[in-house]
């Protein structure tokens, strides 16, 4: 089955950019999106295809993609934007699963 | 305003069957897929399931296949997932999400809390 692989966390200092990877093997051909989920709240849309921004989401949140590896980057990450962050994405095999990662909690202190 | 609203959530015993909705708002229901999306207490999020607009195709993760169905209603602007023979496992909170051609799941519902235990 089709897996995608986060780091369980990622820790950093205020104002520190945050990087959070992302890899599976039909990245290449697939789109990754990102998922924040702050404690006990529906997760959060902040990055469709590999780097688009939705409305509403600060520029300090970016997506890139290359290769096998996405990566959701927080420039200047603030206290407020701790959480859970998931990418998604979905197999290339043609067989319609769908996918996330198993999540990483970032910690901004 | 887009608004995605779960409700059927409970407790059930292992075996029994659980018929959750979700109530859209907000936008037109019946041009977008959708899908439910399930989280274990504690754990990561899981795609269960997603249906066409019309209904004509429906896919689920294996975990599943045969126990749930999901099913719609555009004159509703209702989303369904009928859970035969749950399990413990099952035990989740259930979410209904919009998935948007380039978006991919925009907009979340606030999750039912399902619970299998004897």
């Amino acid at each position: 089955s089709y897996e995608l692989t986060q780091p369980p966390s990622v820790s950093v200092s205020p104002g520190q950019t945050a990087r959070i990877t992302c890899s599976g093997d039909a990245l290449p051909k697939k789109y990754a999106y990102w998922y924040q989920q702050k404690s006990g709240q529906a997760p959060v849309l902040v990055i469709y295809e590999d780097s688009k921004r939705p409305s509403g989401i600060p520029e300090r949140f970016s997506g890139s993609s290359s290769g096998t590896m996405a990566t959701l980057t927080i420039s200047g990450a603030q206290v407020e934007d701790e959480a859970d962050y998931y990418c998604y994405s979905t197999d290339s095999s043609g067989n319609h699963r769908e996918v996330f990662g198993g999540g990483t909690k970032l910690t901004v202190l | 305003e887009v608004q995605l609203v779960e409700s059927g959530g409970g407790l059930v015993q292992p075996g029994g069957s659980l018929r959750l909705s979700c109530a859209a708002s907000g936008f037109t229901f019946s041009s977008y897929w959708m899908s439910w999306v399930r989280q274990a207490p504690g754990k990561g999020l899981e795609w269960v399931a997603n249906i066409k607009q019309d209904g004509s195709e429906k896919y689920y993760v294996d975990s599943v296949k045969g126990r749930f169905t999901i099913s719609r209603d555009n004159a509703k602007n209702s989303l369904y997932l009928q859970m035969n023979s749950l399990r413990a496992e099952d035990t989740a909170v259930y979410y209904c999400a919009r998935d948007d051609f380039t978006k991919g799941k925009d907009y979340w519902g606030q999750g039912t809390l399902v619970t299998v235990s004897s």
